[in-house]
């Protein structure tokens, strides 16, 4: 299986901030790499796939680069909005697998 | 609107079973795979299953082959997990997942949510 891991596993940042997420897989995965936003009682948002496309109504200030094993999500002026728990999914092979998640919180 | 609503969560003691519904609308649904993923309590996401659109392939997740199948019914546009011999490991917020499509490309990717449906074991 792919394990997938995530740092930081917190973060705090204020509004306007840049904040950057990595993610590396155990073995490479080309860019099979998706990006989801949950908060708190609420489902997973897609917003990110194969490492730096962006889903259809996403805001631009998400975007995603990487390849082979190193992943970033990029988070460039945070909005009030994104204080989120973000997760990274690699599609590259079966059991799918999630990183352990990175919260970003208010400074 | 494009929509999943899962159903059929609740109360089991351990090695009691459960079956989750998850109800599509406002697209073709035998034209998608799909995907059941967990949440426990405090903790991240984990895939569970997977299917095929015409329900002739289908994963699981190593800890629940053997007592979970995944199915669905596309002429009730409806998606399906039986749960046997569940455990306290398996209490979790169950969502339905919609694999993604994007211009005729098929991706492993989950774009559309349900919003969940609780699943708790305990005595």
């Amino acid at each position: 299986d792919i394990q997938m891991t995530q740092s930081p596993s917190s973060v705090s940042a204020s509004v306007g901030d840049r904040v950057t997420i990595t993610c590396r897989a155990s073995q490479g995965i080309s860019r099979w790499l998706a990006w989801y936003q949950q908060k708190p009682g609420k489902a997973p948002k897609f917003l990110i796939y194969s490492a730096s496309s962006l889903q259809s109504g996403v805001p631009s200030r998400f975007s995603g680069s990487g390849s082979g094993t190193d992943f970033t999500l990029t988070i460039s002026s945070l909005q009030p909005e994104d204080f989120a728990t973000y997760y990274c999914q690699q599609a590259n092979s079966f059991p799918l697998t999630f990183g352990g998640g990175t919260k970003v919180e208010i400074k | 609107e494009v929509q999943l609503v899962e159903s059929g969560g609740g109360l089991v003691q351990p090695g009691g079973s459960l079956r989750l519904s998850c109800a599509a609308s406002g697209f073709t649904f035998s034209n998608y795979c799909m995907s059941w993923v967990r949440q426990a309590p405090g903790k991240g996401l984990e895939w569970v299953a997977y299917i095929k659109q015409d329900g002739n392939e289908k994963f699981h997740v190593d800890s629940v082959k053997g007592r979970f199948t995944i199915s669905r019914d596309n002429a009730k546009n409806s998606l399906y997990l039986q749960m046997n011999s569940l455990r306290a490991e398996d209490t979790a917020v169950y969502y339905c997942a919609r694999r993604f499509i994007v211009a005729y490309h098929y991706y492993y990717y989950m774009d559309v949510w349900g919003k969940g449906t609780t699943v708790t074991v305990s005595s």
